[in-house]
Order: structure tokens, then sequence, then C-alpha cells
């Protein structure tokens, strides 16, 4: 089975940055994905770690350290229309889990003027 | 190019009816999945389908079910709703496996 971590809600100031961090426990890794979710909205692909290290693009990057279990997703730069809900996602490695993700519960980013 | 389309967008229903939803996949992309989002419980994997094949199921009961067509279009379909099955239903495609996955806007289903 899998087990992901991740903050409830966190708060940031516009033109700041945040980083929101996620744990994972699982019996076979197979990459960690990053979404943003608005409210009443699907999510939205952000980021996609396989390898060890940092992935930037624009505003944000995704950093992976498959030996501690863990990741986190930097926003810079905050603006107001980032406040939003932004999920870790886990893929297995097991034979038959194909796209099967687990996710976590979800961040839910305040961004305040 | 077109992203992952899900119909209908919102849906309304009532206890003890069925009821199907449909996906369309990015264009070239064979992997369908299929999630269901709750506020307690987040999203939850209930199956995915590829080349017309249900390749992982999650743990949901036999009232879910699914299947995918030949041009990697799918839909699900629950029956005997009860009133827990209300939830967003999110469907999302792939080119295969271990490849990147783009989600639909989904279908707000509620059951009264």
């Amino acid at each position: 089975g899998q087990n992901i971590d991740q903050p409830t809600e966190m708060t940031a100031t516009e033109g700041a940055i945040v980083q929101i961090n996620c744990t994972y426990q699982t019996s076979g890794f197979n990459g960690l994905f990053w979404y943003q979710q608005h409210a009443g909205e699907a999510p939205t692909f952000l980021s996609y770690n396989v390898l060890d290290g940092l992935e930037e693009k624009g505003r944000f990057s995704s950093f992976l350290s498959r030996s501690k279990g863990y990741s986190y997703l930097l926003l810079k730069e905050l603006q107001m229309k980032d406040s939003a809900s932004y999920l870790c996602a886990v893929r297995d490695r097991n034979n038959n889990a194909g796209n099967m993700l687990t996710f976590g519960g979800g961040t839910r980013l305040m961004v305040k003027p | 190019k077109a992203g992952v389309t899900q119909t209908p967008r919102y849906l309304i229903k009532t206890r003890g009816q069925q009821v199907t939803l449909s996906c369309s996949p990015i264009s070239g992309h064979r992997s369908v999945s299929w999630y269901q989002q709750t506020p307690g419980q987040g999203l939850q994997f209930l199956f995915e389908y590829f080349s017309e094949t249900q390749r992982n199921k999650g743990n949901f009961p036999g009232r879910f079910s699914g299947r995918q067509f030949s041009n990697s279009r799918s839909e699900m379909n629950v029956s005997t709703l009860e009133l827990g099955d209300s939830a967003l239903y999110l469907c999302a495609s792939s080119r295969g496996q271990n490849e990147k996955l783009f989600f639909g806007s989904g279908t707000q289903l509620s059951v009264l």
C-alpha cells in the first residue's frame, strides 16, 4: 500500500515564495505528480518527477528525493490566482499498477494581498 | 489539441437509479483512468482501461463498472445509486503506461 502526507492548509503573501511538502511511503515508486486544483474545477497537471532532483518550469519547481520519500513544490512570485489546492500523487511500480495514482489529501493554499 | 472531455458536466439522480458517464481522451491517448473525488476521501482511483481492457481496479463495490471502446473513449456506470455516491467523477487520459496523466473537467453527480 501507499501513504502520502502533505499539509492541509498554508497561507502566503502575494509576491512571496511558498514550499509545499509531500512525503510518501510506497512499496514500489514509479513517479510523483503535482496537480493544481481550483475549487469546482478539474486538477491541472503541474509537474512529474521520476528521478531525483529539481524540475523547473516557470514560476513552479518540483523536487524529488526517492531515498527520503520526499518531494516539494515551490511556487515563486505568488499571485492571487495561485490560491488553490495542490495535490501530490504517487504512481506505484507494481506490475499491475498501470496508471493508478494514489493521492494525498491536498494542500489548500491561500494567497493574501 | 483538445483536452479530455467528460459529459455530462452535472447530473442529478435519485437513490436506486443507475448512471452512465462518458469520457473522451486526448487524441492519441490509449489509457483512460477514472477517479472519484469527495470532500471526505479526496481523490480515489476507480479503474483504468487500456486498449479496451481493464488494467487495474480500485477498492470500490461491483456497482461501479466501466468499459473502453476501440476509439479509446470510455464510459463508467454506477448502478443502484446510493447517497454516498454523490461526488465529482474525474477521467484522466495518458498515452500509455508510465506517462503523464491529464484530467478532464469532471462530472458532478448528486444523488438525492
